[in-house]
């Protein structure tokens, strides 16, 4: 069965700091990547996502995030983080299995405090 | 994207009693989802509820504790029936957009003493 895994489940920033949250699934066939993020308060919102192309895409707030087929990975990447990026952040993955392509799978999650 | 409401937004109930949790999209989809979130754990998919035919479920979760309606492609329920504390999370519906892309409501928190 596939899977996701965030390896940080807390992590705290400075503002300014860069940040790079890891997420690494298991699965051999073709996926659709992507990072969710819950501001404190506030329902889940789509960050970015990748389907396929370019492995480096960017998306809202300054944030990207990388693909990395050979490590079954896809990491997130802020070069500056802000207090306002204080959150939560869950990689989650829609694997290509038996033409059943919209289950996705959630890691466990990231919480992010930015202390200002 | 899509605008996503749910209702209620929170509950406590009683066990022993059934909650229904609705979830109104702004267009219509062809795609529902209704997802769990228990303390502390990550999202968890209950089932999937297309219009038009039965909603598809998870290892896990069963129709007879969680039934599922989609009378049209713009709305759904979900069912929490004969709750027990355990039942306690956050319930979440999405729908699909844009290609494989899911976009999620606000959720609904229950508790159940």
């Amino acid at each position: 069965a596939q899977s996701v895994s965030q390896h940080n489940h807390h992590v705290i920033l400075s503002e300014a700091a860069s940040l790079e949250l890891g997420c690494n699934y298991s699965y051999g066939g073709t996926v659709n990547l992507f990072w969710y993020v819950q501001y404190p308060g506030q329902h889940l919102q789509l960050l970015l996502k990748y389907f396929s192309g370019d492995p480096l895409v960017k998306g809202i707030k300054g944030f990207e995030a990388e693909f990395i087929k050979s490590k079954f990975s896809f990491n997130l990447r802020k070069p500056s983080v802000q207090w306002s990026d204080t959150a939560e952040y869950f990689c989650a993955v829609n694997a290509h299995e038996g033409g059943a392509t919209n289950k996705l799978i959630f890691g466990t999650g990231t919480l992010l405090a930015v202390q200002p | 994207s899509a605008v996503i409401s749910q209702k209620p937004s929170r509950d406590i109930c009683q066990r022993g009693t059934s909650l229904t949790i609705q979830c109104q999209v702004d267009s219509q989809v062809t795609m529902m989802f209704w997802y769990r979130q228990q303390p502390g754990q990550s999202l968890t998919l209950i089932a999937t509820a297309n219009q038009g035919s039965e909603a598809t479920y998870e290892s896990g979760f069963v129709i007879d504790k969680f039934p599922i309606s989609r009378p049209n492609l713009t709305f759904s329920t979900l069912t929490v029936s004969n709750m027990s504390p355990e039942d306690s999370s956050i319930y979440l519906c999405s729908v699909e957009k844009g290609g494989e892309t899911q976009y999620f409501g606000p959720g609904t928190r229950l508790l159940v003493l």
